[in-house]
């Protein structure tokens, strides 16, 4: 199993805001960057943060993510039907020299 | 625009062997280290292999160590994975990704839609 924990599933009404937390160690995310994915069923993983807190062009503002010591969190607002999907975190960990995913979590918009 | 596009995933017995291929397009990839990362059917993403732009800095995760090998082919902008010693809990959709720009240790930013790979036993 994954060394990064998720919740397995977070919902809210549209216009809502949920956060989705990833919690590690200091071997992962404690020393190293954290990106975030979309995956929806079917299609390409899409990225929507990266070192911790930046979003790629095209990512709008709604999504944020930030770092706390060995936890990372993502925020959407103003949830929309449209960003129901998985969504996982992840990043490198040092002393299992590999790349490693969080367990993910389903984003439901009731 | 990037364009990632997998390719030679099928069905396979225990044992068996499959080559997979990306073909790149949209960037420069000869600059790029690229990944590969797979889903098991109902399971979250696995990272699976990483190799630097030129090849020469390569890891993998120990699930697939010894059996597995990336491999790149710059010239005609191709990221391959060859696999071996195929087992049951290597079926998976297969994803190829590039890099984001950086420094050794980077996550990927752009991916490919996957390939399905299903080894029957």
């Amino acid at each position: 199993q994954s060394v990064l924990t998720q919740p397995p599933s977070v919902s809210a009404a549209p216009g809502r805001k949920v956060t989705i937390s990833c919690s590690g160690s200091t071997s992962n995310i404690g020393n190293n960057y954290v990106s975030w994915y979309q995956h929806l069923p079917g299609a390409a993983p899409k990225l929507l943060i990266y070192d911790n807190d930046k979003r790629p062009s095209g990512i709008p503002d709604r999504f944020s993510g930030s770092k706390s010591g060995t936890s990372a969190t993502l925020g959407i607002t103003g949830l929309q039907t449209g960003d129901e999907a998985d969504y996982y975190c992840a990043t490198w960990d040092t002393s299992l020299s590999a790349y490693v995913f969080g367990t993910g979590t389903k984003v439901t918009v009731l | 625009q990037v364009q990632l596009v997998e390719s030679g995933g099928g069905v396979v017995q225990t044992g068996g062997s499959l080559r997979l291929s990306c073909a790149a397009s949209g960037f420069a990839f000869s600059i790029y280290g690229m990944h590969w990362v797979r889903q098991a059917p109902g399971k979250g993403l696995e990272w699976v292999a990483v190799t630097s732009s030129d090849g020469s800095h390569i890891d993998y995760a120990d699930s697939v160590k010894g059996r597995f090998t990336i491999s790149r082919d710059n010239s005609k902008n191709t990221l391959f994975l060859q696999m071996n010693s195929l087992r049951p809990e290597d079926t998976a959709i297969y994803y190829c990704a590039k890099k984001t720009p950086g420094g050794l240790v980077a996550l990927p930013d752009y991916w490919g839609q996957g390939t399905l790979v299903t080894v029957s036993s």
